[in-house]
């Protein structure tokens, strides 16, 4: 069981507005940033979005990031066909002394 | 733009050690701001930190509680790398093992090895 709790699975239709919530602890998202990255069939998980709100160079601004307490939410503005990927959340862990994962959300673009 | 390449068996005997190599390109496994880790995904564990290896002046390293009995993260300064040793494996190990960078984030990923543990 993974230490952060995402829903397993999220959906949208092309240019809808979808969110993928992220919950955690008071060790993790409640004291320290959180990462998104997304991951398509076969690769290594992608850095989407780091510090909570952050976009890498090359992510689109349709991606975005927020923090509240011991929560987080990655948002999806426009959706288009090729965000259908696997989304997950982390966060350093500072009782664990090591990075925590969430269970990771299957989103599908309808 | 920095790279890290995985080399390593993919089939391991239970009882067995698993090793894996992570070689740094463009960056520096002594660099003193960032951290070199594994991670592994299974479907049943999900994605899993097992442990890291840093250095700050001298070298560190933190390990998941999970596989803290039988794991070893070392730097090799020579080759610009860093190793992931398990041992004593067994079946739910099984899984597709990363490495990673850490620069205030996991910001860089190697490709992944599927590593399978089977007789």
């Amino acid at each position: 069981q993974s230490v952060l709790t995402q829903p397993p699975s999220a959906s949208g239709t092309p240019g809808q507005r979808v969110t993928i919530s992220c919950s955690g602890g008071s060790s993790n998202i409640g004291s320290n940033a959180v990462n998104w990255y997304q991951q398509l069939p076969g690769t290594a998980p992608k850095l989407l979005i780091y510090t909570s709100d952050q976009r890498p160079s090359g992510v689109p601004d349709r991606f975005s990031g927020s923090r509240s307490g011991t929560s987080a939410s990655l948002a999806i503005n426009g959706l288009q066909s090729e965000d259908e990927a696997d989304y997950y959340c982390a966060a350093w862990d500072g009782s664990l002394n090591g990075w925590v994962f969430g269970g990771g959300t299957k989103l599908t673009v309808l | 733009q920095a790279q890290l390449q995985q080399s390593g068996p993919g089939l391991v005997k239970p009882s067995q050690t698993l090793s894996l190599t992570c070689a740094i390109s463009g960056d520096s496994v002594s660099s003193n701001s960032a951290a070199w880790n594994w991670i592994r995904q299974s479907p049943s564990r999900g994605l899993e930190w097992l442990g890291r290896t840093y250095y700050r002046s001298k070298w560190y390293n933190d390990y998941a509680v999970s596989v803290k009995s039988r794991i070893t993260i070392n730097p090799d300064t020579s080759k610009n790398q860093f190793s992931l040793q398990l041992n004593s494996v067994t079946p739910e190990d099984t899984a597709v093992y990363y490495c990673a960078r850490t620069r205030g984030h996991l910001d860089l990923w190697g490709r992944g090895t599927l590593v399978t543990v089977s007789s």
